[in-house]
């Protein structure tokens, strides 16, 4: 079964710095990828995905994700930081069809100002 | 209206009620789904609907029974539900089934069983 996992259910940075969320997952067939963000109180938000093609994705927010098939991986970046990105961000995956998306456990991500 | 909309936002119930929570979709979707997202754990896919057919039963309790109408609907009935069914759900809509498929999620129902 696929299985998504998160480093770090807590990630701290300041205000300008660099956001890096990490996903990695569990699949021998590259699935499709997708990251969402959740804002207090509300639903999930697409911030970008992968489905083939350029492995660098750009989202909204100045967000962008690479994929990578080697280290099975899907980091979330974006160069600086803003108060606004104050969230909790979840990385997902699919695969062809069925589109169960298989969640992780979501990363909450802090702005220090 | 746009998007997914869900009613109500916030839902107190006790052991022994009977309640529904409704979704809509304006997306001109033809799959739905909802989502159970409980504290400290990821989030749960429950049931999935394709042109208003069940494809998907997660292994739910039969305490929850979804009802698709047509394809801009999706209901979740409850009935004498436990304390730890307490969580926030989630409805979603993808243009299909396709994995590559967006699923565009609504606002969810904060639900509270006493």
């Amino acid at each position: 079964a696929q299985s998504v996992t998160q480093l770090g259910s807590h990630v701290s940075v300041s205000e300008g710095a660099l956001v890096l969320l990490r996903c990695n997952y569990s699949s021998s067939v590259p699935p499709y990828l997708f990251w969402y963000v959740q804002y207090p109180n509300q639903g999930l938000q697409l911030l970008l995905k992968y489905t083939t093609g350029a492995t660098l994705v750009k989202g909204i927010n100045g967000f962008e994700a690479e994929f990578k098939k080697s280290e099975t991986s899907f980091h979330l970046t974006k160069p600086s930081a803003h108060m606004s990105d104050a969230a909790e961000y979840f990385c997902a995956v699919a695969m062809e069809y069925g589109n169960k998306l298989v969640f992780g456990a979501g990363t909450i991500l802090r702005v220090k100002s | 209206e746009t998007g997914v909309t869900q009613t109500p936002r916030h839902l107190v119930m006790g052991m022994t009620n009977k309640k529904s929570l409704k979704c809509e979709q304006h997306l001109g979707h033809n799959a739905m789904y909802w989502y159970k997202q409980s504290a400290k754990k990821p989030l749960e896919l429950m049931f999935v609907y394709s042109l208003e057919e069940r494809v998907e039963n997660n292994s739910v309790p039969s305490r929850f029974s979804p009802e698709c109408p047509n394809s801009s609907h999706l209901f979740l009935h409850l009935h004498t539900l436990q304390p730890e069914d307490s969580a926030l759900y989630l409805c979603a809509s993808s243009l299909g089934l396709a994995g590559a498929d967006t699923q565009y999620f609504g606002p969810g129902t904060r639900l509270t069983v006493l």
